[in-house]
């Protein structure tokens, strides 16, 4: 079955103490990216990734980071995590650039 | 920049009734434009998406939208909503780049 795998689904965890949420696509697909869900937010991009060893920032990449060493896996990490990062996270895979993403069932992630 | 704006935050249809969410966009080209369905606890399922050609497109569960280039337009519409259908939705635009920008979200409940 065509799906994006993410792990955990729900984290809780203390300020400053680094997290990794692994992603992972079995879709062949060239695009990766994480988003962020927050109540009256809609989805925010955190960073992106076209291709192996290639990734950019979205609109809020403070407190991140992504590595893309394989192509189907794209995990983020969270080096010294702060409670404002306490969200829902999404992981998505695409095709070519801008054909339709296909998301991760999410990560509940906690920060106390 | 680009951006997409939907003014309602939660609507509320009895089931049977038609539907329609509202989605504006702001974008310098001819857009990439989506529509995607959250059920609770679940990540964004595509329903549909315009690129280019006819602009009244047809999606999964019965759904379509129209492209409205000068009202900057993308509503969502259903004939008759099913107690299924409620879920939050979010229009999404694409800009290339993996720049997807999506709406706040549109909370949907079916009431018998």
């Amino acid at each position: 079955e065509a799906q994006v795998t993410q792990n955990p689904r729900y984290l809780i965890t203390v300020t400053g103490k680094k997290l990794t949420v692994t992603c992972s696509q079995n879709m062949n697909h060239e695009y990766m990216s994480w988003y962020r869900q927050d109540p009256g937010l809609g989805l925010r991009q955190i960073y992106y990734s076209m291709n192996v060893e290639v990734t950019d920032k979205g609109d809020v990449p403070e407190g991140y980071k992504v590595s893309r060493k394989e192509k189907r896996n794209f995990p983020l990490i969270l080096e010294s995590p702060s409670p404002n990062q306490t969200s829902l996270y999404f992981c998505a895979s695409s095709l070519l650039d801008n054909s339709p993403l296909h998301f991760g069932n999410g990560t509940r992630l906690t920060v106390t | 920049a680009q951006s997409v704006t939907q003014p309602d935050i939660h609507i509320t249809v009895s089931e049977g009734a038609s539907l329609e969410l509202r989605c504006n966009y702001s974008y310098g080209a001819t857009p990439y434009l989506f529509w995607y369905v959250q059920s609770p606890g679940q990540g964004l399922q595509l329903l549909l998406k315009y690129f280019s050609g006819d602009t009244l497109v047809q999606g999964i569960k019965g759904f379509e939208a129209e492209f409205k280039r000068s009202q900057s337009s993308f509503n969502l519409r259903k004939p008759s909503v099913h107690w299924s259908d409620a879920a939050e939705y979010f229009c999404a635009v694409g800009g290339g780049y993996q720049k997807v920008t999506f709406g706040t979200g549109t909370k949907l409940q079916v009431i018998p």
